[in-house]
């Protein structure tokens, strides 16, 4: 059974930094990219990156480039999501996802909170 | 980028009737399209996958077609529970991933 379970969210300043954890299992992780989605309050589904199944290529939202750096440890079957100069706007529950055989898995998210 | 657009923003229906929701996307997906149902403060559940396959544990009433750039959610005979806010997804052409904005099924 996939599983992908957030950790890292909390309460930050504006113009702090935080680091958001993607723990994966029941799938071979580093044969897969991997996803970070986000939704602000109220709001829609907003994609934020991409890592590809090396790390070596990367994608981003323009709303969080040059920002936010996305990657991943294949040996821990983790995903990261290094997030710095934090805005109120980036406030938002974050998800992982994955798309594995066709079907695409999400974590419960972690919520980040940006406010002074 | 794939722009994907979901059709009505909002759609009252009463419970036991059918609802129909729309997701346009700017150019072909093929099948590689999804559908979620987001209640406040969970995660989105997957309901439909590949356009048309209905996820584990999801009920018959629901229902995926389409195939290119437009695509269907039917449910067939709205429940309590249905009152939700249903988003489509793409997964052919990423990066980006690209959503639609979401319809939000309200009890008329």
């Amino acid at each position: 059974e996939v599983q992908l379970v957030e950790s890292g969210g909390g309460l930050v300043q504006p113009g702090g930094s935080l680091r958001l954890s993607c723990s994966a299992s029941g799938f071979p992780f580093s044969t897969y990219s991997m996803h970070w989605v986000r939704q602000a309050p109220g709001k829609g589904l907003e994609y934020v990156s991409t890592v590809n199944t090396n790390g070596g290529s990367t994608y981003y939202a323009d709303s969080v480039k040059d920002r936010f750096t996305i990657s991943r440890d294949n040996s821990k079957n983790t995903l990261y999501l290094q997030m710095s100069s934090l805005r109120t706007e980036d406030t938002a529950v974050y998800y992982c996802v994955n798309i594995y055989i066709r079907v695409v898995y999400w974590g419960p998210g972690t919520l980040v909170t940006v406010a002074s | 980028e794939v722009v994907m657009t979901q059709s009505p923003a909002t759609l009252s229906v009463s419970p036991g009737e059918r609802a129909t929701l729309s997701c346009r996307a700017s150019q072909s997906v093929s099948s590689d399209l999804a559908w979620y149902q987001q209640k406040p403060g969970q995660a989105p559940r997957l309901l439909i996958y590949d356009a048309s396959t209905r996820a584990t544990g999801i009920p018959a009433r629901f229902s995926g077609s389409g195939s290119g750039t437009e695509f269907t959610l039917t449910i067939s005979s709205l429940q309590s529970e249905d009152f939700a806010v249903y988003y489509c997804q793409q997964y052919n052409n990423w990066p980006p991933l690209t959503f639609g904005g979401g319809t939000k099924v309200e009890i008329k």
